[in-house]
C-alpha cells in the first residue's frame, strides 16, 4: 500500500490564481480530511469527508473547496489564492467515523502564495 | 468544544536524559488522545494513542504517555533521549462520539519542538 499520497510536493502561486491539491489513499478509508499547518499554530482542520459524496467544513474552510466523488480521492481547491494561504497542507485518512481511529497523514504540500 | 494546550514550544534535553512533553486537554465528553511526531519535512506519524482501558499507553520508539482524567493531562515521556528523537511533537484530542461539524476530527496542540543536546 502506498498509504496517503499528495501532489504536488511544492507549489508557488501568484495572488488570485487557482489550483487543486491532490490527495489519494489506497486503504479503503471512509474518512478523509485536510489540515493546514502554520508556524506556532499546530494543524487546523479545513474540510473533511465521511464518505463519497459527503463533505463538511472544519475550523478554517474559507477560500477552499472540496469534493469527494470516489472513496480514494479528496482534492482540495483554492479558488483565488491569497498570501494568507501560504502554508503546508496535509491530507489524512482513517478507516471509520469514530474519533478513536488512527488518522494516517500524507507527506504534505508546501504552498507559497506571492 | 475541545482544545489542547502543550506547555513549551521548545524543550531541550541532553542525550540520555528523561524526555517529558506536557499536554493538557479540555473536552466536554470522554476524549480520545493522541501523540504524533513530525520529523523535518515529513508528514505526521502516530506515536501512541489512548482510547479506553489502561491509562498508561506505550508507543513506538520507547515513548509512553499516561492519561490522567483528574488532571486532564496526557504527558509524553521517554526515559532516555536519543539524538534521533529530535522532532516536532503534537498532542491531539478527538471526541468520543460522532456529532458532525468536524467534532470527530482531530484538534491539535501547537506543537513542541524537542531538541536533543549531545
Amino acid at each position: 500500500n502506498a498509504g496517503v499520497t499528495q501532489t504536488p510536493k511544492f507549489q508557488v502561486l501568484k495572488t488570485g490564481q487557482s489550483m487543486t491539491l491532490q490527495c489519494a489513499q489506497d486503504m479503503n478509508h471512509e474518512y478523509m480530511s485536510w489540515y493546514r499547518q502554520d508556524p506556532g499554530m499546530g494543524l487546523r482542520l479545513i474540510h473533511y469527508s465521511v464518505g463519497a459524496g459527503i463533505t463538511d467544513q472544519g475550523e478554517v474552510p474559507n477560500g477552499y473547496n472540496v469534493s469527494r466523488s470516489t472513496t480514494e480521492d479528496f482534492p482540495l481547491r483554492l479558488l483565488s489564492a491569497a498570501p494568507s494561504q501560504t502554508s503546508v497542507y496535509f491530507c489524512a485518512s482513517r478507516f471509520g467515523h469514530r474519533g478513536a481511529e488512527t488518522q494516517y497523514f500524507g507527506p504534505g504540500t508546501r504552498l507559497l502564495v506571492l | 468544544a475541545q482544545s489542547v494546550t502543550q506547555l513549551g514550544s521548545h524543550v531541550s534535553v541532553s542525550e540520555g536524559a528523561l524526555v517529558l512533553l506536557r499536554c493538557n486537554y479540555s473536552s466536554s465528553v470522554p476524549p480520545y488522545l493522541f501523540w504524533y511526531v513530525q520529523y523535518p519535512n515529513q508528514g505526521l506519524q502516530l506515536l501512541l494513542k489512548y482510547t479506553t482501558g489502561a491509562t498508561l499507553v506505550k508507543g513506538i520508539n520507547g515513548f509512553e504517555a499516561e492519561f490522567k482524567k483528574s488532571e486532564t493531562s496526557f504527558h509524553l515521556t521517554k526515559p532516555s533521549a536519543h539524538m534521533s528523537d529530535a522532532a516536532e511533537y503534537f498532542c491531539a484530542v478527538s471526541e468520543s462520539m460522532y456529532s458532525g461539524g468536524g467534532a470527530d476530527g482531530l484538534t491539535f496542540g501547537k506543537g513542541t519542538h524537542l531538541i536533543i543536546q549531545p
